[in-house]
């Protein structure tokens, strides 16, 4: 079974709207780490934003906004008033605390964000 | 400060080359990672160093040998490049594990094998 699922392989937005980009992970262990990550087209990854599995609040990162649903573990990803910079692939990832000492991250298979004008 | 820094950030191989990716960071982290990232399948853990003198396989470590050589360098080695190694390679580090800090990725290498 996938760990983490990103179903939407492409999505489009227009410039200054928000647009969410979806993740659901599966685990079984209680204390786990989520994790966004932005890939331009120069090919670096960027890290975006963090939330903890026992983070009572949602995580925020200026213009980046995580909706956390542990119950339905989604993690979805908001980003509001979209710029054209924001144009690149998204990649959820999450840790697991059993993997212990080697802090492994497993990802998703991306999305790929054009905003348009 | 430069992060994590990878080298060559391109190559192109025939098949049965050997090649050794080098990978440095100079944030005093303790862990170190090596991934493949090919179309529609993500990141995909090839090896890792969780400290100084260890190193263990991750997801696909088939065909790839690592070494640590010391606590900044942690580098990739492919003996007998074959064309399915064809991909993107990024290293990456972390400082301390159980918390929240995120892993730092260098910028990667691209890596044909003809």
């Amino acid at each position: 079974a996938q760990k983490i699922t990103q179903t939407q392989p492409g999505m489009f937005v227009q410039e200054k709207e928000a647009v969410t980009l979806d993740c659901t992970y599966d685990t079984s262990d209680p204390s786990y780490g989520l994790f966004w990550y932005k890939q331009p087209s120069s090919g670096e990854m960027i890290f975006l934003i963090y939330q903890g599995s026992y983070d009572q609040q949602n995580a925020t990162e200026g213009r980046y906004s995580l909706n956390f649903q542990k119950a339905r573990k989604s993690a979805n990803l908001v980003i509001s008033a979209s710029q054209l910079g924001d144009s690149a692939m998204y990649f959820c990832a999450m840790r697991e605390a059993s993997t212990g000492t080697a802090s492994k991250l497993t990802f998703g298979t991306g999305t790929r964000l054009q905003v348009t004008l | 400060n430069a992060g994590v820094t990878q080298t060559p950030k391109f190559q192109v191989l025939k098949t049965g080359q050997s090649m050794t990716l080098q990978c440095a960071q100079d944030m005093n982290h303790n862990s170190m990672y090596w991934y493949r990232q090919d179309p529609g399948m993500g990141l995909r853990l090839i090896y890792y160093s969780a400290s100084e003198g260890t190193t263990d396989k991750g997801e696909v470590p088939n065909g790839y040998n690592v070494s640590r050589l010391n606590k900044r360098e942690f580098s990739l080695r492919l003996e007998s490049a074959a064309p399915s190694q064809t991909s993107v390679y990024f290293c990456a580090s972390i400082k301390q594990v159980y918390s929240n800090q995120p892993q730092h990725f260098g910028d990667g290498t691209r890596l044909s094998i003809l």
